[in-house]
């Protein structure tokens, strides 16, 4: 089982700041298998970035995704408000699995 | 637009079978496209994934969890469900159903969610 590593843990920045998150695989996962979800508190995932790096419909263009091999990562170039949230990558390979989730707090 | 609905008991003692069904509404089921799959999140905790099926039947399993688990699917009333035997106290989460789609493998659309809580 592929095993996803996020960090840091906890972001604790400001509106307007620049978040950069990481996904660390314990195996290569193919970039095409790669996702990043969003959620907030009481409200089920959200999805933000598939493949990588491809922004789901809907999502904004602050939000971006890169990475390949065992080293991926989320950007929010410019933090909104309602952009305080957990975020989650997601990989498939020989199965599914989520990374443990980062915290980004205010 | 697609909506998932997951439903069923919200309360399980142990060793006992949890069952949630997820009704799918605005699309098919049977879309050739996508997976249906089950998800859950431990209070506090992160995300894991327990299995998906296909309109056919065809079913994938998390491997931790494949001894307990069973997905099926009713293409007649667009639906598919879970079974979760011999529960504990670690099965209490909040359970997901939700759609996957092929090629890039994500889950795009989502239910609400339901706490199941397993407890004597």
């Amino acid at each position: 089982e592929i095993v996803l590593t996020q960090s840091p843990g906890t972001l604790s920045l400001s509106p307007g700041e620049r978040a950069t998150l990481s996904c660390r695989a314990s195996q290569h996962v193919s970039s095409t298998y790669l996702a990043w979800y969003q959620q907030k508190p009481g409200q089920a995932p959200r999805l933000l970035i598939y493949g990588a790096s491809n922004r789901a419909t809907g999502i904004p263009d602050r939000f971006s995704g890169s990475g390949s091999g065992t080293d991926f990562t989320l950007t929010i170039s410019r933090l909104e408000p309602e952009d305080f949230a957990v975020y989650s990558c997601q990989q498939y390979g020989s199965s599914l699995t989520f990374g443990g989730g980062t915290k980004v707090e205010i | 637009q697609l909506q998932l609905q997951e439903s069923g008991p919200g309360l399980v003692k142990p060793s006992e079978t949890l069952s949630l069904t997820c009704t799918v509404s605005g699309g098919s089921i049977s879309s050739s496209d996508n997976y249906w799959g089950w998800i859950r999140q431990p209070p506090g905790k992160g995300l894991e994934w327990i299995g998906s099926i296909y309109f056919s039947g065809s079913t994938y399993y998390n491997p931790s969890l494949k001894s307990r688990v069973t997905i099926s699917v009713d293409t007649s009333k667009n639906q598919f469900s879970l079974k979760l035997s011999s529960v504990t106290a670690a099965d209490t989460a909040v359970y997901y159903c939700a759609r996957l789609t092929f090629g890039n493998v994500y889950f795009d659309y989502w239910g609400q969610g339901t706490l199941v809580t397993v407890s004597s």
